[in-house]
């Protein structure tokens, strides 16, 4: 099993959809949670960082549950420019900033 | 501005050649790390260096050598390359602890014939 598993999609959506993205991770001891963006054959870029609270910035909101042991990522009023990979990831350890990648959710929106 | 740089951003190898990657950053950050990005498998970490002085192997390090030159630098070598090593690599630094963000570099693509 994958450390760190995402639904490759990919998902085709509107403009103005609203589309949710999971991701689940197998490791209980999991510690800090991100979700990055990659452009087609760029490099990735930080998005958000994951809360146990929840965060929000702006139309994308990042849920965490431990429990369930998933992180979900919600995009409100979706644009053109949020057509991307979306790689949720996961670090284990504090010390050496170690992060493991999902293999990434593709979104294409259609005008 | 520059970020994480990396040199060269295409290259292409025969098998058995060796070539060093070079990667530089110029944020002052304590961890560097290289990834490689294939095709269905996300990226996967190669080796990473929490501190000036330090390496380890992560997930992938067969095939592959690394020198943390100074704070600045942390190169990856291939001593013998193969097509497997086919790929698109990417270095990156972050401040250290787990909860900092990584800066990625542009990515260096690599093809061995």
């Amino acid at each position: 099993r994958k450390e760190v598993e995402q639904d490759p999609g990919p998902f085709n959506v509107p403009e103005g959809a609203t589309v949710a993205f999971n991701c689940t991770y197998s490791n209980s001891a999991s510690q800090s949670f991100f979700w990055y963006r990659q452009d087609c054959r760029k490099e990735p870029k930080l998005l958000m960082s994951v809360y146990s609270s929840g965060n929000e910035d702006g139309r994308f909101t990042a849920q965490l549950n431990r429990a369930s042991q998933y992180i979900s990522l919600l995009i409100r009023d979706s644009k053109l420019s949020d057509s991307a990979t979306y790689l949720c990831v996961v670090t284990t350890s504090s010390n050496t900033g170690k992060l493991i990648f999902g293999q990434g959710t593709t979104l294409q929106v259609k005008p | 501005n520059a970020g994480v740089t990396q040199t060269p951003k295409f290259q292409v190898l025969k098998t058995g050649q060796s070539m060093t990657l070079q990667c530089a950053q110029d944020m002052n950050h304590n961890s560097m790390y290289w990834y490689r990005q294939d095709p269905g498998m996300g990226l996967r970490l190669i080796y990473y260096s929490a501190s000036e002085g330090t390496t380890d192997k992560g997930e992938v390090p067969n095939g592959y050598n690394v020198s943390r030159l100074n704070k600045r630098e942390f190169s990856l070598r291939l001593e013998s390359a193969a097509p497997s090593q086919t790929s698109v690599y990417f270095c990156a630094s972050s401040e250290g602890s787990g909860d900092q963000p990584q800066h990625f570099g542009d990515g260096t693509r690599l093809s061995i014939l």
